[in-house]
């Protein structure tokens, strides 16, 4: 199956920008995904890109796709206290199949 | 209305229980998910309904039992749990039917097996 790779922690200083990094295994991917978990809620969608883009912006959000490398990248601008949450990536199959496969999560805190 | 609702928010049941979760979107989206989440995990799907139809099942026991009567719900029947079933239960739902663009997720219905 396919492997979604993220790592597990990441602190940072409010004000800040914030990286976190996936890599992932098929390269048929089409769409991939941010995803943020903030404590007992469900996932909040962030935004996505197509595999045929490299960059991708909204607002704070920078999304930047290595096809090559399979590495996606997530940069938040001037993060904030209430970024603090859980970040999952997430791949989607080619071919038709509904299957998402998510990360492993990066939990982001903030240090005021 | 850009929610999904899932309800309740919290379950116990004991192994010899029946319970259902309920998840609810009037948002119009044709394909809507079951998804499990263990603590400090990521998602795991379980099931696809594409207009109103089964369209994965991704080898989930007979224990659980999904079930979409119309486009706004879907249903999962729970019947003789074990304890290791116990985690959040995360109900999705996409606009388009192969779910491209992203899923709309609720938040979830928090599951313990005693």
């Amino acid at each position: 199956g396919e492997d979604v790779e993220q790592s597990l922690f990441l602190s940072v200083r409010e004000g800040d920008s914030s990286v976190i990094n996936c890599t992932y295994t098929d390269s048929s991917s089409t769409y991939l995904y941010w995803y943020k978990q903030e404590p007992g809620a469900g996932l909040q969608l962030l935004t996505y890109i197509f595999s045929n883009m490299d960059m991708k912006q909204d607002q704070r959000l920078t999304v930047l796709l290595n096809k090559k490398d399979k590495h996606l990248s997530l940069r938040i601008a001037d993060t904030q206290t209430g970024d603090s949450a859980i970040y999952f990536c997430a791949e989607r199959e080619a071919g038709g199949y509904q299957k998402v496969t998510f990360g492993t999560g990066t939990k982001l805190q903030v240090i005021p | 209305d850009t929610e999904v609702t899932q309800t309740p928010k919290h379950l116990v049941m004991g192994m010899t229980n029946k319970k259902s979760l309920k998840c609810e979107q009037h948002m119009g989206h044709r394909a809507m998910y079951w998804y499990k989440q263990k603590a400090k995990k990521p998602p795991e799907l379980m099931f696809v309904y594409s207009y109103e139809k089964l369209s994965i099942n991704e080898s989930v026991p007979s224990r659980f039992s999904p079930e979409c009567p119309n486009s706004s719900l879907l249903n999962l029947h729970l019947h003789a749990l074990q304890p290791e079933d116990s985690a959040l239960y995360l109900c999705a739902s996409s606009q388009d039917p192969d779910g491209n663009y992203g899923y709309t997720f609720g938040s979830g219905t928090r599951l313990t097996v005693v």
